[in-house]
């Protein structure tokens, strides 16, 4: 157990719909991070929060992607007008700080008929 | 801009063998950190090590050890008689200490363990 849930893991939606993904992880960690994965690759970062302040996005990041982490507990990314492109695995982190270890979730994977 | 290549896509051995991951890595930083990550078919990454590039002294952990070398900007893991158990994907990834732990994940290797 890496002390991260992510809901729902799997969510099948069609193109324009848009989709939340919720992330919680145990409370004594600061950082929370998001990364989406595509198939046969490796991870790739999207943004992170320290508490409750979003501290850096990527620009893979649109601005049909939005996240939130509401008194630095959970955390939600919500997708608007889904593409097919956005067909991935949304993977949330935690991690103690600085360049810590990160532990994710299973991941919310995202298919866009 | 930092670069990390796993060139191997996938491998297949028999239990008990030794096999070994390659991990070639490209940064303009002089302090970065080195990761491997395990992700089993459940899908979950498990973390396995982190190495900052001032310790080049390689590391064993039971069955697993791992050769740091900055000349040749590689992070190689080894897994000595490989189980069942250790088949994955496994990825190597790399961050420099002031982007906290915006990792930079290589695309992987599939590593099949049969017996």
């Amino acid at each position: 157990d890496t002390g991260v849930s992510q809901d729902p893991r799997h969510k099948i939606t069609k193109r324009g719909q848009n989709v939340t993904f919720r992330c919680d992880p145990i409370s004594e960690h600061n950082r929370l991070y998001w990364y989406r994965q595509t198939l046969g690759q490796g991870p790739e970062f999207l943004t992170y929060f320290q508490n409750e302040a979003q501290l850096e996005k990527s620009r893979l990041l649109s601005d049909r992607f939005s996240a939130e982490r509401p008194k630095g507990s959970f955390s939600t990314l919500e997708i608007q007008r889904t593409e097919q492109g956005d067909s991935a695995m949304y993977l949330c982190a935690r991690s103690t700080g600085g360049t810590g270890e990160l532990f994710f979730g299973e991941g919310s994977r995202l298919t866009v008929l | 801009a930092q670069k990390v290549t796993q060139a191997q896509t996938e491998i297949s051995v028999v239990e008990k063998e030794d096999v070994t991951l390659d991990c070639v890595y490209e940064t303009r930083d002089t302090t970065y950190y080195l990761f491997w990550y395990k992700q089993p078919p459940s899908g979950e990454l498990v973390f396995l090590i982190r190495r900052n590039s001032f310790d080049e002294q390689n590391e064993i952990s039971g069955r697993y050890s791992w050769n740091f070398q900055k000349s040749t900007s590689s992070f190689n893991f080894t897994i000595t008689a490989s189980q069942v158990v250790d088949s994955a994907v496994y990825f190597c990834a790399l961050t420099n200490t002031g982007t906290a732990s915006k990792l930079t994940f290589g695309t992987g290797t599939r590593l099949q363990v049969t017996l």
